[in-house]
């Protein structure tokens, strides 16, 4: 079954640079979600869409934004990039079943590690 | 201000024994609690969820229980498995089930011995 693609997967920039991080949703999803996971924590909520429109917003910096695109792809777009950006990128996505009901769960993908030097 | 905790952040168990995972929160509009398993360099792995109007969610060798009470939901693994060794993340949706943002535990790493 396809998953949640993202890329690229690693990822290394220095101080100051831009980055951006893509989203590839399970076919038929239509909900994205960002979170953020720094060394030796737990994944933070960044920010959610559903039919290309933001949905929810958490801990995002202003320095961070992103978008769903028409073929609900997302894209987090991060500028003047810190130190204390350096960590795993996850996105997840949702939908509904053939049966109209939503899925009981996120689908994650693999995360993309961002390293700011 | 951490809303979910995994007081244990490791936990050693036999192959063959039970695993017991436990998760506490502290904000009693949580109506939606999942599970998920992480290996390295992978994303995490939906595994059970449970719902706040129910306190018990059984799936092969996984089952949540819920205390609401107590605000309190544990991960039963029986029997282990070498290869349920992984991180176990506990995750609480404020609202809406899975359809919004997920609140994550900070994590138990869990060795099953052969």
């Amino acid at each position: 079954a396809a998953g949640v693609i993202q890329s690229p997967r690693h990822l290394i920039k220095e101080k100051r640079e831009t980055a951006t991080l893509k989203c590839y949703p399970i076919p038929r999803h239509d909900t994205v979600y960002w979170y953020q996971q720094g060394p030796g924590q737990d994944p933070q909520f960044l920010i959610s869409f559903y039919e290309k429109m933001q949905s929810d917003k958490g801990s995002i910096p202003d320095r961070f934004s992103a978008q769903q695109f028409s073929d609900y792809h997302s894209e987090l777009n991060m500028s003047s990039l810190e130190l204390g950006d350096s960590a795993l990128y996850f996105c997840a996505s949702s939908g509904w079943t053939s049966g109209g009901a939503p899925y009981n769960e996120q689908f994650f993908g693999p995360g993309t590690r961002l390293t700011v030097l | 201000d951490q809303q979910v905790k995994q007081n244990s952040p490791s936990l050693s168990v036999q192959e063959g024994r039970i695993s017991i995972l436990n998760c506490d929160y502290t904000n009693s509009m949580f109506d939606y609690f999942l599970w998920y398993k992480k290996y390295p360099a992978e994303g995490p792995t939906f595994l059970i969820s449970i719902s706040s109007i129910k306190d018990k969610n059984e799936d092969g060798r996984f089952t949540v229980f819920l205390n609401k009470s107590a605000k309190h939901l544990s991960l039963h693994i029986v029997p282990s498995q070498p290869g349920d060794s992984a991180v176990y993340f506990c995750a609480a949706s404020p609202y809406g089930g899975a359809t919004n943002k997920l609140i994550f535990g900070t994590g138990t790493l869990l060795a099953v011995q052969p």
